[in-house]
């Protein structure tokens, strides 16, 4: 059935230093892609996203690339602050259902 | 903050029960998403309500169940709870079925 993967489920970085998490989806006809950071207690947040026509977007310290051929997707953030420590969540969504696939989280921990 | 709003925070419940949680959506919004995020997890897609009618469907049993009102506000309806049904419960609102989708804080479910 359909799927994502992701990695890694923990991630710890120095403050400054960039942080990558990657996603592998399973569904050929999922053509739209959003990322989320959800704080602790807090609801899902969409950070940044990429539409299937697209290969890379960039929004000041974050950006996320696509590569449909191999399924994959990554979220790359760089200057990483103290309140980038969340959890990062990626998503696909199939087109003609629009149903959104949640991948299992990365916990992103930036030490100061 | 997104306008999406969701009732009531929090809720205890008895195995075997029946709940509604409800969820408003964001102004000019049409198309709403239910999701369960257990603790640690992604959130999983329920179902998802487009214009008042049920718009797909994810691998939850029928006693999850929802509506659409058309101010396009929504409803999900538990019965017969059960004790893995505890989580929190998320709704997510779109402009549309192509746009992106916006959370709401969510209900925290506990069922005893």
């Amino acid at each position: 059935g359909e799927n994502v993967e992701q990695h890694p489920s923990t991630l710890s970085v120095q403050e400054g230093d960039s942080a990558v998490i990657k996603c592998t989806y399973s569904d050929s006809a999922s053509n739209y892609f959003p990322w989320y950071k959800q704080e602790l207690g807090k609801r899902p947040q969409l950070i940044i996203d990429i539409r299937s026509n697209v290969g890379e977007k960039k929004d000041q310290r974050i950006a996320v690339t696509l590569n449909k051929t191999a399924k994959h997707f990554s979220l790359h953030i760089t200057e990483t602050q103290p309140e980038d420590s969340a959890v990062y969540f990626c998503a696909a969504r199939t087109s003609g259902t629009y149903k959104y696939i949640f991948g299992t989280g990365t916990r992103l921990k930036v030490l100061a | 903050e997104t306008g999406v709003t969701q009732s009531p925070t929090h809720l205890i419940k008895t195995r075997g029960q029946q709940v509604t949680l409800r969820c408003s959506s964001q102004s000019g919004h049409n198309t709403v998403s239910w999701y369960q995020q257990a603790l640690g997890q992604g959130p999983q897609f329920i179902f998802q309500y487009y214009r008042e009618e049920e718009n797909g469907r994810g691998n939850f049993p029928p006693r999850f169940s929802g509506l659409q009102f058309p101010n396009y506000s929504s409803e999900l309806n538990v019965n017969a709870l059960e004790l893995d049904d505890s989580a929190l419960y998320l709704c997510a609102s779109s402009l549309d079925l192509h746009y992106e989708q916006y959370f709401g804080p969510g209900t925290r479910l506990t069922v005893t």
